[in-house]
């Protein structure tokens, strides 16, 4: 069974501040791939990143990055010197065949 | 940039009544998909259509669920008989192959009154 776990539910930091949201999952599959997506509080699915099992490349992306590590089945986002529009819920996702879960996401607040 | 375009973004009804989601995924994508977010909760698959069939669905998804590709363009969500639980933010997506990034429509948020 395939299973995404965010342990982090909620994340409060200051404007500035780095945060890593974590990532952990299951799979029996050989190839999968893996996403993050943002919902801000207008409440639509914003896509992130893609990344396939077979490229554990960790990548950048202005103020984002993805650390992606098979040997411990994680994919954690990082956002750099975090903005107050970072403020969203942040859902890490498995996609396997025809199958894709979602984590229960977390929470990120950035105060000013 | 193309997009994935559901209809409508807000719909109120009664218990015990059909309603139909609709969606309009990107033109040359061939994967199509219907997850439901409760408030506040994770989102959750629900099915996935390829070549005018399901290919995967979840035990969320029972009788009382379908899904059709009525024309070359809308993906609808049927629920039969709606329950108060099913009241959710449901979101269509498509992908180009089932292997590409899946892209969400801005979903459309129903209540069961």
């Amino acid at each position: 069974a395939q299973k995404v776990t965010q342990a982090q539910t909620e994340i409060s930091v200051v404007e500035k501040e780095d945060v890593t949201l974590d990532c952990v999952y299951e799979t029996r599959d050989t190839t999968y791939y893996l996403f993050w997506y943002k919902q801000p509080p207008s409440g639509e699915l914003v896509f992130l990143i893609r990344r396939n099992s077979f490229d554990e490349q960790n990548e950048i992306s202005g103020r984002y990055s993805w650390n992606f590590q098979k040997s411990t089945s994680s994919f954690n986002f990082t956002i750099t010197a975090s903005q107050v529009v970072d403020s969203a819920v942040y859902f890490c996702a498995l996609r396997s065949f025809n199958d894709m879960r979602f984590g229960a996401g977390t929470r990120l607040t950035v105060k000013p | 940039e193309p997009e994935v375009t559901q209809t409508p973004s807000h719909q109120v009804t009664q218990m015990g009544q059909e309603v139909i989601l609709r969606c309009v995924p990107i033109s040359n994508h061939l994967y199509f998909y219907w997850y439901r977010q409760i408030l506040g909760q994770k989102v959750e698959f629900l099915v996935s259509f390829y070549n005018n069939e399901i290919s995967e669905k979840s035990e969320i998804f029972d009788d009382q669920f379908s899904v059709e590709r009525p024309d070359g363009s809308n993906f609808t969500l049927k629920i039969r008989s709606t329950k108060l639980e099913d009241s959710a933010m449901y979101f269509c997506a498509s992908s180009v192959r089932r292997d590409r990034v899946a892209f969400f429509g801005q979903g459309t948020r129903l209540t069961v009154v």
